[in-house]
């Protein structure tokens, strides 16, 4: 069975902060990691992944993401946040066809 | 390129009452999902298409949840008679094919509310 735990729940941060979420999986082969994010009013978008090769994955909007394989993490990371970056975060993981295992995300609220 | 077209939007009705769904992926996308997704839950699969036959359907509650896609394009996801715990938003989503890391398009969902 494949699961994935994402801890924060709610953050709030101030413009230009550091951000970071975490998400943790447990699947016992190989894995697919990905974040998806879900704008206000919008639908779910893809906002990086990791297959294989180097375990820093850089995606949209500066947002990046570190596949710690000996810490089953796939941590969410971005220097400098936006408002614009108000959203909820989702991590998923597919362990095997194509079937996704999600998170239950999280809300970002970002303040002027 | 058109994303994931779905409708309605909304749907609001009583418990035991039926309800439909419907899903128009990407063009030329062979593979076709329906996700759950509960308020304060991560979306969860209930039924994985490929082209018109079935890949997975492990998660969906067979004695009131049905699905097809018969044309290996659009879909439609049937619930009958609804119960109030069904009240979620369903997503479709299709890929260009099967596999671990095929990307995922995601339409807007429908908000389903049973009272």
């Amino acid at each position: 069975a494949q699961s994935v735990s994402q801890h924060n729940h709610h953050v709030i941060l101030s413009e230009a902060a550091s951000l970071e979420l975490g998400c943790n999986y447990s699947y016992g082969g190989t894995v697919n990691l990905f974040w998806y994010v879900q704008y206000p009013g919008q639908h779910l978008q893809l906002l990086l992944k990791y297959f294989s090769g180097d375990p820093l994955v850089k995606g949209i909007k500066g947002f990046e993401a570190e596949f710690i394989k000996s810490k089953f993490s796939f941590n969410l990371r971005k220097p400098s946040v936006q408002w614009s970056d108000t959203a909820e975060y989702f991590c998923a993981l597919s362990g095997g066809g194509n079937k996704l295992t999600f998170g239950t995300g999280t809300q970002l609220k970002v303040e002027l | 390129e058109a994303g994931v077209a779905q409708s309605p939007r909304y749907k609001i009705i009583e418990k035991r009452q039926s309800v439909a769904f419907w899903c128009n992926p990407i063009s030329g996308h062979a593979t076709l999902y329906w996700y759950q997704q509960i308020l304060g839950q991560g979306p969860k699969l209930l039924i994985q298409f490929q082209n018109n036959g079935v890949v997975d359907d492990s998660q969906l509650p067979k004695d009131r949840f049905s699905a097809e896609r018969l044309k290996g394009v659009d879909s439609t996801l049937k619930i009958q008679p609804a119960k109030l715990e069904d009240s979620a938003v369903y997503l479709c989503a299709s890929s260009l094919v099967a596999g671990g890391h095929n990307e995922q398009f995601f339409g807007p969902g429908t908000r389903l509310t049973v009272l």
